[in-house]
This record gives C-alpha cells, structure tokens and sequence, in this order.
C-alpha cells in the first residue's frame, strides 16, 4: 500500500531555532501533499497544501513566513518552522495524495512531535 | 457550528463488542467519506473510504453513508484490545482541485480483555 515517510519523528530544540520536518512518498508520485497540526486530544487541522512545483496555499491563520513548505519534487515536502517559539511545539503530520482530484485518498506520515523549550 | 462532530469519548468496551462510532456534517456538498484510525503517538491509518450513501464492508470494519440525515457511521465487529485507538472521520466535497479534507474531533476507543 501507498506509505508516507516523515522524518524526524521527534524534535527538541531551543526557542529561536528553525527546524525543518521532511515527507515522502515512498512508492507513489505525490502530486499534492499536505501539512497538518494536532494539538493533545484533538483533531488535525490542516496548514497548507501543497503542489509539486508551486507555491504552497495556506490556511487562513497560518503564517506563511512562519512555515516555510517547499515541494520540489513528486516525493518530497519539507516543512520548515522559522525561529521556533514555546507556542509552535506541536504534532505536524504530512499527508500526500497521488491525485489532485476528491476521489483519492490521503495517506499520512507517523508525525514528527516538535518541542520547543 | 463546526462543519463536522464527533463525540470525543472515551468509549470503553468489552473485548467482542460490536462499536459504533457516529458522525455528524453540516455541508451537503460533502461527497467522500473517510475513516482512519490513529493510534498514540501515530499518524492516522485510513481505515475506510467510500463515496456518496451506502454501505462498505472490510473484514470486521463496515462502514456507513445517510447523506439524507448527514450522518456517517462506522462498525466494528467482535472489537479486540488492538483495536484501541482514536478513530477519525474525514470528508471532502466532490469539487474543488485538490483533496482537502475535513476532520471529526476523533473518538478515543478503549477495548479491555
């Protein structure tokens, strides 16, 4: 089946650092692929999608110079969190899709959990 | 309102049980449905997918559309310890060029021995 590679699984870093998260495709051209927060005991809510070779589109309240994504090929996105603060330790997921259509599905990385001390 | 509910739980159940986990969504345009389970520490694990009303088995996993009540259902048979998780329902409208997805809060589900 379609597998998503996220790396690192885990951060912890200090206040002011960037840090960059990546997301592959392992044996699928990823098309679109997205970036997700999910705070404890709560949903995923989506930050930015993003489309091979394009910039990415983000959700309203996301800062886009914050979350820098870059997806430079049908296998690789990165998330990059500018100057990291306390408030951005999170859980970020990725998420790639093979079509650019509704009916494929996503398929998710196992997250990468960024603490910020 | 928010577009999609999903009661938060915990729903805790005997081993064996058969479970249900319900959502709600207030957009009709929605027309993809989704179940994926999460476990701790984990990204979500698509489970089921179907499209528009009806009914979708797998294994011990079915899966149920109303699009008439907008409420989506998923089963689980003869429930195991492994089975321990938080399940998300998903759905996405039939339009739009990319395959943005609304999420459920997810229901916690424990099955003990």
């Amino acid at each position: 089946g379609a597998v998503v590679s996220q790396h690192p699984s885990r951060v912890i870093c200090k206040s002011g650092t960037s840090v960059k998260i990546e997301c592959r495709s392992l044996d699928f051209q990823a098309t679109t692929m997205f970036w997700y927060r999910q705070f404890p005991k709560q949903s995923l809510m989506l930050m930015a999608t993003s489309n091979e070779g394009s910039k990415a589109t983000y959700e309203q309240g996301v800062e886009k110079d914050k979350f820098l994504i870059n997806h430079a090929s049908l296998t690789l996105s990165t998330l990059t969190v500018t100057s990291a603060h306390p408030e951005d330790s999170s859980f970020y997921i990725c998420s790639a899709t093979q079509g650019a259509y509704s009916n494929q599905p996503q398929h998710f990385g196992d997250g990468t959990r960024l603490s910020i001390l | 309102q928010k577009e999609v509910e999903q009661d938060p739980g915990p729903l805790s159940v005997p081993e064996g049980a058969i479970v249900s986990l319900n959502c709600t969504y207030s957009n009709s345009a929605f027309q993809y449905f989704m179940w994926y389970r999460q476990y701790s520490r984990k990204g979500p694990e698509l489970l089921m997918y179907t499209y528009s009303s009806g009914n979708k088995e797998d294994g011990r996993f079915t899966a149920q559309v109303d699009k008439s009540s907008k409420y989506i259902s998923l089963f689980i048979r003869d429930s195991q310890p492994s089975d321990s998780a938080t399940y998300l329902c998903a759905m996405s409208p039939l339009s739009g060029g990319y395959n943005k997805l609304i999420f459920g809060a997810g229901t916690r589900l424990a099955v003990h021995p």
